[in-house]
């Protein structure tokens, strides 16, 4: 199974910081990775798609990178609704898996 | 609009069974794919699997093989996952999601959630 490492586990800034998220797959997954936004509660909204697409009526301030093994989710100017947990997740090869999560709270 | 629409909490027994649904509506349900995913407890997500509800056919991450059977119903648009023989390890939230296969492998849409939590 392909490792989706995650960092950090949990982050927290203020209004209006620029927050980067880290995601390390154990092998070359081709840019197939995708980002997504889960709030307490809720299920998870995907944010980006193919490293750094961004979905349909998602703000602009969150934007994806990379290539290869390491890919990053950068949100622009935080917003407080911007407050939740973060997971990466690889659909390169089977089993689909998912990082572990980074929780974003405020500062 | 695209809406999974999963059925509600279960409180089940170890060793039994049971047999979450989601039904989908706003798109062709047999021309896309439907996903299950757990979430445990304040934990990340695994992927269970996968059905074609076109065709009946399925892909399972080895993990849940012999644990989860996924099935589809054309004439109501609604997938199934059973889970058997039940431990409190399988304890959870479980997503219902819709991907487009080849052409667009991630998840855009997601059901609410169903909880199942195994106790005696």
């Amino acid at each position: 199974d392909i490792r989706m490492t995650q960092s950090p586990a949990s982050l927290s800034a203020s209004l209006g910081e620029t927050v980067n998220i880290e995601c390390l797959a154990s092998e070359d997954i081709y840019s197939d990775l995708a980002w997504y936004q889960q709030k307490p509660g809720k299920s998870p909204q995907l944010l980006i798609y193919n490293a750094n697409s961004l979905q349909n009526g998602v703000p602009s301030r969150f934007s994806g990178s990379g290539s290869g093994t390491q890919y990053s989710l950068k949100i622009n100017s935080l917003q407080s609704e911007d407050v939740a947990t973060y997971f990466c997740q690889q659909y390169n090869n089977y089993p689909y898996t998912f990082g572990a999560g980074t929780k974003l709270e405020l500062k | 609009q695209v809406q999974l629409q999963q059925s509600g909490t279960e409180l089940v027994k170890p060793a039994s069974s049971v047999k979450i649904s989601c039904k989908a509506s706003g798109y062709t349900f047999t021309s896309n794919y439907m996903h299950w995913i757990r979430q445990q407890p304040g934990n990340g997500l695994e992927w269970i699997g996968w059905i074609y509800p076109g065709n009946g056919n399925t892909k399972y991450n080895q993990k849940f093989d012999g644990k989860a059977t996924l099935t589809a119903d054309k004439s109501s648009s609604t997938a199934y996952m059973q889970l058997s023989s039940l431990t409190s390890e399988d304890s959870a939230v479980y997503f219902c999601a819709r991907s487009r296969g080849f052409r667009g492998p991630w998840f855009a849409y997601w059901g609410q959630g169903t909880l199942v939590t195994v106790s005696s």
